[in-house]
């Protein structure tokens, strides 16, 4: 089946530095992509999302490229702050599986002053 | 922009007792609803499709007849935890897709269950 492979954490950086979280997928056909984060004590919320290859979605600084041909959909930010510590979520969709989302395990992003 | 009412935010029960969990898509209509499962430090698990007029699409494993949805109208699916154990104690999270083609899913903020 579906599936959606992520690094895992958690990440460790100082603010300012480069930040990378590699997603890789599984999946047959056609899927759309999607990044989302999860603040401490709260539900997910769409970060960015790619519905085609080679799209890149991007949003507060982040930029992820839809890469067919290496199934991976690799999150990115240049330069990092304290309030983009959080847990990052690599998903898929397919229309075919009636929309449902299939997510990585999640990453966790720990930014030090 | 749409947004996904959950609630309670928190909630504490006792072994045996039922818990209810609201999920409101605030200002679109929602045929479909999801409830997910989040174990601390892991991914979301999809328990349920929750269908408006319709009975829920359990995934494999997820006991329907002690997770019970309903989805009684266009803005509200709700999940019950009957019987509650220890070991249902955990992190729910529901989500909701616009009725229109290639909507985004928006997320509830979530329920952290205690069942003591």
């Amino acid at each position: 089946g579906d599936s959606v492979t992520q690094m895992e954490g958690p990440v460790t950086l100082s603010e300012e530095a480069f930040l990378t979280i590699n997603c890789t997928y599984t999946a047959t056909g056609y899927p759309s992509l999607f990044w989302y984060v999860q603040y401490p004590g709260e539900g997910l919320q769409l970060l960015l999302k790619a519905t085609k290859a080679d799209d890149k979605g991007s949003n507060k600084g982040f930029e992820a490229t839809y890469r067919k041909e290496t199934t991976s959909f690799h999150l990115e930010k240049g330069s990092v702050q304290v309030s983009d510590s959080a847990v990052y979520f690599c998903a898929l969709r397919k229309r075919a599986a009636g929309n449902k989302l299939t997510f990585g395990g999640g990453t966790r992003v720990l930014v030090k002053p | 922009g749409a947004v996904v009412s959950q609630h309670p935010s928190r909630v504490i029960c006792k072994s045996g007792t039922s818990v209810k969990i609201e999920c409101r898509s605030l200002d679109f209509q929602a045929t479909t609803m999801f409830w997910y499962r989040q174990f601390p430090k892991q991914s979301l698990m999809l328990m349920a499709t929750s269908n408006e007029g319709s009975k829920a699409t359990y995934e494999q494993g997820v006991e329907k007849d002690k997770f019970l949805i309903n989805h009684a109208s266009l803005t509200l699916s709700t999940l019950t935890v009957t019987s509650a154990h220890p070991e249902d104690s955990s992190f729910y999270i529901c989500s909701a897709r616009e009725d229109r083609a290639d909507s985004p899913l928006h997320f509830g903020n979530g329920t952290r269950l205690t069942v003591t």
